[in-house]
């Protein structure tokens, strides 16, 4: 059974810029989160697809944002980049309760 | 606002020891709790997970649940080197909408010594 696929692995984007990363599920799981971690705040939620639907959003501003597609896939957006969104994305994929998580896209932001 | 919490370590054990990694969480109606495995520079892996009081064993590894003292834990037995990591409790809330989110702590760091 294939695991959850994040892509791309690694990222470097100027100030400014935007940057699109995508997350594809276990197969056969609805829900796909997002979560940021950064050595200085941890694990911090985005946000919480559910068929298409976006359910939950943590306290991050406008510029984040994501999508899912109907085959669950999904993809979160950040829009004019700044420093601080240096981090490792990491996507989650949850079928009943348990959540496994894909290998990240670490995001250098120059 | 649920909180999780842990000691940052480093935990440092002998090998072959047993490690003992806690945690306490605020949100008495919680129910269920993950413990995950992260290696520098990787992904958390889930490990453990458990739903009711009392423990759960699986290999060298026994997560222990007491309700009561909202109170986790995760016993590695016959530590090794490999097990050296960064180990994080989550719990899940539930949210508005009928989603939930994992809340983390800040994780233990575990060094096994040879």
């Amino acid at each position: 059974k294939a695991g959850v696929t994040q892509t791309p692995r690694y990222l470097i984007k100027t100030r400014g810029q935007q940057v699109t990363l995508s997350c594809s599920p276990i197969s056969g799981h609805r829900s796909v989160s997002w979560y940021q971690q950064t050595p200085g705040q941890g694990l911090q939620f985005l946000f919480e697809y559910f068929s298409e639907t976006q359910r939950n959003k943590g306290n991050f501003p406008g510029r984040f944002s994501g999508r899912q597609f109907s085959n669950s896939r999904s993809e979160m957006n950040v829009s004019t980049l700044e420093l601080g969104d240096s981090a490792l994305y990491l996507c989650a994929s949850r079928g009943l309760a348990e959540a496994f998580f894909g290998q990240g896209t670490r995001l250098t932001v120059v | 606002q649920k909180e999780v919490e842990q000691n940052s370590g480093p935990l440092s054990v002998p090998e072959g020891a047993i490690a003992s990694l806690n945690c306490t969480y605020s949100d008495r109606g919680s129910q269920s709790f993950f413990w995950y495995r992260q290696y520098s520079g990787k992904s958390p892996e889930l490990i453990m997970s458990i739903y009711s009081n009392g423990d759960k064993e699986d290999g060298r590894f026994t997560a222990q649940l007491n309700k009561a003292s909202q109170y986790v834990s995760l016993l590695i037995r016959d530590s090794q080197p490999s097990d050296s990591a960064t180990y994080l409790c989550a719990a899940p809330d539930i949210l508005t909408g009928g989603g939930n989110k994992l809340t983390f702590g800040t994780g233990t760091q575990l060094k096994v010594e040879l």
